[in-house]
């Protein structure tokens, strides 16, 4: 079974970019949650996503940020424009109810 | 606002040497506490997924303990060695229904084996 997937792996743009990360969940699951670690820092929730629907978007930082999960399949977070403070690392999770969360390997988002 | 809090932030241990920390957690409106492990450059891997009160659970030389009463787990491990270094983060879920369900995490504690 395939496990959570994110890509890029690694994205590196220039402030007042564009970027979009994504995730694929592993399938069935209903649940995904993004989140995010700044360097040093520990794990941050952004949002929770349960199908297609937002059930938690109180992580989200600012209006900058925008998650999809059209079709309650795969989910996009969008910055835009990203800035500097947007750098890190962002996971994804997905988890079927009962189980515990598996998490992708993560992007690392640079912006300089 | 829902806290779930690890101690201690940091610690270092000697080869071989035993080791626990802790993490606190609401005790209203529990429905599971997930152990998870976090090594530098790789994504959490869980370790244990608790649901009972005085649960206990065991993998290798790592073992887990679970209170909801008084909310707090332990996580135990035995004869440190170094490929026990990791960030160990432990998450609480709240509700039970899957609409319901929010996972928060602690900050976790680093762990650091020396040798």
């Amino acid at each position: 079974e395939a496990g959570v997937t994110q890509f890029p792996s690694h994205s590196v743009i220039e402030k007042g970019q564009t970027v979009t990360l994504r995730c694929d969940p592993i399938s069935g699951h209903d649940n995904l949650y993004w989140y995010r670690r700044v360097m040093g820092k520990e794990i941050k929730f952004l949002l929770h996503f349960v199908k297609e629907s937002k059930q938690d978007e109180s992580g989200m930082p600012n209006n900058r940020f925008l998650a999809e999960r059209t079709g309650g399949t795969y989910s996009t977070l969008k910055v835009q424009p990203a800035e500097l403070e947007d750098s890190g690392v962002y996971f994804c999770a997905s988890r079927h109810l009962n189980t515990e969360a598996f998490f992708g390997q993560g992007t690392r988002l640079t912006v300089v | 606002i829902l806290n779930v809090e690890q101690s201690p932030q940091s610690l270092h241990v000697q080869e071989g040497d035993s080791t626990n920390f802790t993490c606190s957690f609401p005790s209203s409106n529990f429905y599971a506490l997930h152990w998870y492990r976090w090594e530098t450059a790789k994504s959490p891997e869980a370790l244990f997924v608790m649901t009972l009160n005085g649960d206990e659970k065991k993998k290798g030389r790592i073992s887990a303990t679970l209170n909801t009463k008084e909310g707090y787990s332990y996580l135990y491990i035995k004869g440190s060695q170094p490929e026990d270094s990791a960030t160990y983060l432990c998450a609480f879920i709240m509700g039970g229904g899957n609409r319901d369900d929010k996972i928060i995490f602690g900050k976790g504690t680093r762990l650091h084996i020396l040798p």
